[in-house]
């Protein structure tokens, strides 16, 4: 059936340096790829998307790739400070008005 | 700003029990979701629904129902508790295609 990888599932870095979280989705149709940042005790609040017609969408510090032929679409975030700590969620759209989930990367960020 | 609120933050139930979990959005989107999430395990759909007294199963809808009387309210019902549905549980809604998904602060269940 449909489903998204995402990995890793623990991504450890240092302050300042880079994180990048890779996901792989399975249906062809899928057209809208959103980001998800859940901090601890918190609900999954949105950070970036991308429409499949999009190569690349930078928001400050955080961006998003996507690779439409590879089906894989990335997020980056650069110059990583404790508060980058959280899990992150990726997601593809469904034709039913869904949204397909990547298991999630708890992102640790080492001082 | 889209407000999904969730009745109970912690709820604590005793095995048997019929628990309803509630919420309610104020942005008039068609559709809600209940997921839950459990650590590992990412976010499991239970159930989702597009429209009034409208309803789909998701992925996990075994021992779940709800129900969708009114736009901006969806309930979750577990008609007999068990331990092993103790768990967070998030609802959502969202515009169409996946936009706008926006999920209430959730409701930690224990199942006792």
């Amino acid at each position: 059936g449909e489903n998204v990888e995402q990995h890793p599932s623990t991504l450890s870095v240092q302050e300042g340096d880079s994180a990048v979280i890779k996901c792989t989705y399975s249906d062809s149709a899928s057209n809208y790829f959103p980001w998800y940042k859940q901090e601890l005790g918190k609900r999954p609040q949105l950070i970036i998307d991308i429409r499949s017609n999009v190569g690349e969408k930078k928001d400050q510090r955080i961006a998003v790739t996507l690779n439409k032929t590879a089906k894989h679409f990335s997020l980056h975030i650069t110059e990583t400070q404790p508060e980058d700590s959280a899990v992150y969620f990726c997601a593809a759209s469904r034709s039913n008005y869904q949204l397909i989930w990547g298991a999630g990367t708890k992102l640790i960020i080492k001082p | 700003d889209v407000k999904v609120t969730q009745s109970s933050r912690y709820l604590v139930k005793r095995t048997g029990e019929k628990v309803f979990l509630e919420c309610v959005q104020d942005m008039d989107h068609e559709n809600m979701f209940w997921y839950r999430q459990d650590p590992g395990l990412g976010l499991r759909l239970i159930y989702f629904s597009y429209d009034v007294k409208m309803k789909e199963k998701g992925d996990i809808p075994e021992g779940y129902s709800v129900s969708r009387e009114k736009k901006e309210r969806f309930s979750l019902i577990l008609e007999s508790a068990s331990t092993n549905q103790t768990s967070m549980y998030l609802c959502a809604s969202s515009l169409g295609g996946g936009l706008g998904y926006t999920f209430g602060s959730g409701t930690r269940l224990t199942v006792v």
